[in-house]
């Protein structure tokens, strides 16, 4: 079964400190990988999608990059706005999103 | 424009009783979902629906759970009777694309609680 897997589960920063969240995928024929920000009593919102290893997408202080087994949200630079839960989700085509369980980030004033 | 909108926002019941939530998708938006948030977890697709016909429902307890999408539209899910692990967030997301495309727009969801 194709699986994503989201690492850590949490994470705090300080404002202005730079970090990366993971997402390993099984490989399984993916067919695209999205990454979500979900804010607390709301449904998630599109950030990125990459369909091939070494694609690399930018907005802001974040940079979607992927490999052949994983992805990376890099953040640079945090603000406190940036707190939320960041969600990636595979497409193995199936035509469906598989989420993983999201990383919740807390970027500290 | 307009975003998805689900209604109610909020939902107390206790086990064994019914319930529905309802959802309008983004006008012109051919393609609709349902998925399941629990606590912790992220999100699980329940149906998809392509204008008013079911593309997947794998993952729907049908024994409970129903759906439907009349004219292509507004959609309703229910469920009866509510058991204690359906306590979730539904999420109701719609797209343009009749394949999973780069983006997929989410209502703010319901929140169902199961006593």
């Amino acid at each position: 079964e194709d699986q994503v897997t989201q690492s850590p589960e949490a994470l705090r920063l300080q404002e202005g400190e730079s970090s990366s969240l993971n997402c390993s995928y099984t490989v399984s024929g993916l067919r695209g990988l999205f990454w979500y920000r979900q804010d607390p009593g709301k449904g998630p919102e599109f950030l990125f999608t990459l369909y091939s290893a070494g694609e690399e997408k930018e907005k802001e202080r974040l940079k979607a990059t992927l490999t052949k087994k994983e992805s990376f949200l890099h953040i640079t630079a945090p603000k406190p706005e940036d707190s939320a839960t960041y969600l990636c989700a595979g497409n193995f085509g199936n035509e469906k999103l598989t989420f993983g369980t999201g990383t919740r980030l807390t970027i500290i004033p | 424009e307009a975003g998805v909108a689900q209604s109610p926002r909020y939902k107390i019941i206790e086990k064994r009783q019914s319930v529905a939530f309802w959802c309008n998708p983004i006008s012109g938006h051919a393609t609709l979902y349902w998925y399941q948030q629990i606590l912790g977890q992220g999100p699980k697709l329940l149906i998809q629906f392509q204008n008013n016909g079911v593309v997947d429902d794998s993952q729907l307890p049908k024994d409970r759970f129903s759906a439907e999408r009349l004219k292509g539209v507004d959609s309703t899910l229910k469920i009866q009777p509510a058991k204690l692990e359906d306590s979730a967030v539904y999420l109701c997301a719609s797209s343009s694309s009749v394949v999973v495309s780069e983006k997929l727009f989410f209502g703010s969801g319901t929140q169902l609680s199961v006593l």
